[in-house]
This record gives structure tokens, sequence and C-alpha cells, in this order.
């Protein structure tokens, strides 16, 4: 069965180093999103990416976040100068269009020190 | 700020037994709403997607039902087993772009 996969599990960073999280959605699905849990809250939305651009973003997407489809099947969420506020999991979801089920990946746990 | 409410926070249900939680979303510009079954170290796995007031959905012992006019949603798991244990998360768009919002969930813990 087709699912999301994403790179790496987890990653440690320094508070204002860049990171690259990596996702590969499923291959016919059109809808790429990326959403974060903090600990202990919810899951909250960040961005969703259609047609090799932005559809939607939240105000935690900020200029400090950005996201790419640089190949075929890789999709991306960088983050310019991480904060300690950023440390989260990270999880990358598509969909085959627009409002159906998404399927999520195994997540990246992201930890800034 | 739309907001999506779940009920109980935690569920401890002893093995066989049935049980139910509740989400509420505000029941505005309803476009879908969305279970997720979300287990320890796994990805959120997708149950149901719920688009017509009244709809009930059915997938092996869980089944779900919608009152989009009053803005809420039931789970229901008909003796429940081990594997059960996970937290369930509902989600809600709040407009016809694709974001969901998401409940806070709720986990449920099977006693054996």
């Amino acid at each position: 069965e087709p699912e999301v996969t994403q790179t790496p599990s987890h990653q440690v960073t320094q508070m204002g180093q860049e990171v690259i999280l990596r996702c590969v959605p499923i291959s016919n699905h059109l809808y790429f999103y990326w959403y974060r849990q903090i600990l202990g809250q919810k899951v909250e939305f960040l961005v969703s990416f259609y047609n090799n651009e932005i559809s939607e973003k939240s105000e935690i997407f900020d200029d400090q976040f950005s996201v790419e489809r640089p190949d075929g099947s890789n999709f991306t969420l960088k983050i310019r100068s991480t904060k300690l506020e950023d440390s989260a999991m990270y999880f990358c979801a598509s969909s085959e269009n627009g409002g159906t089920q998404q399927f999520f990946g195994p997540g990246t746990r992201l930890t800034v020190l | 700020i739309l907001n999506v409410e779940q009920s109980p926070q935690s569920l401890h249900v002893q093995e066989g037994d049935s049980t139910n939680f509740t989400c509420s979303f505000p029941s505005s510009n309803f476009y879908a709403l969305h279970w997720y079954r979300w287990e320890t170290a796994k990805s959120p796995e997708a149950l149901f997607v719920m688009t017509l007031n009244g709809d009930e959905k059915k997938k092996g012992r869980i089944s779900a039902t919608l009152n989009t006019k009053e803005g809420y949603s039931y789970l229901y798991i008909k003796g429940s087993q081990p594997e059960d244990s996970a937290t369930y998360l509902c989600a809600f768009p709040p407009d016809s772009n694709y974001q969901l919002i998401w409940g806070a969930g709720t986990k449920l813990i099977i006693k054996p």
C-alpha cells in the first residue's frame, strides 16, 4: 500500500541553523501539506501546496518557513533560522484531491537546542 | 477563532466494552469533518471523512455519526480490543481550502 515517507525521523539542530525536512508524498496525490505538533499541544496546520504553489498558509508559516517541490517526488519544508520554539513533530501529508482524506507520514521530530 | 473540541480528553475502557466520544465543531459554513486514529510512534491514520448531515460511516467495529446543524460528531467503538488503544483526533476544514483545524484528541486506553 502506498505511503507517505519522511526523512529524517529525528533532527537535532542548534538555534539559528537552517533545517530542511523532507517528504515523499504518495505518487498520484496532488495536494501536499505540512503540520506540526508541539509536545502536549494540538496538531497545527502550517501550509498546503498544490500545482507547484502554496494554496494556503497559517500564521505560524512566516518568512522563516518555505516549501518546495524540487522534483517530481520530494516535498520539502525549510526553516531558515530555527528557534527554540520550532521544536516539534513535523508531519507531511498528501491527498488525492483537495478535501479528501489526507495521508500522513511518520513525522520528523525536530529538536532545537 | 475557530475551535474544535473533543471530549473526554482520555478514556479507560475494559476490553470487550463499547465506547464513544465526541467532537464539537463550528456549525456554520460546514465543509467536512475528518476522523483520524493515531497510535504512538505511528502516523495519523484516516478513519472517515464525513460531509453530509446525518451521515453515518462504518469501518469494522468503528463507526461515526455527524450532525452538522448542531456541530457535533460521535465516534463509536463496539467491543473494544487492545489494538484500539490510540488517540482519536477529529479535524475540520474551516473553509473551502484544505487546511485542517484539529481537536486535541481523545486518548483511548483499553484495559485487558
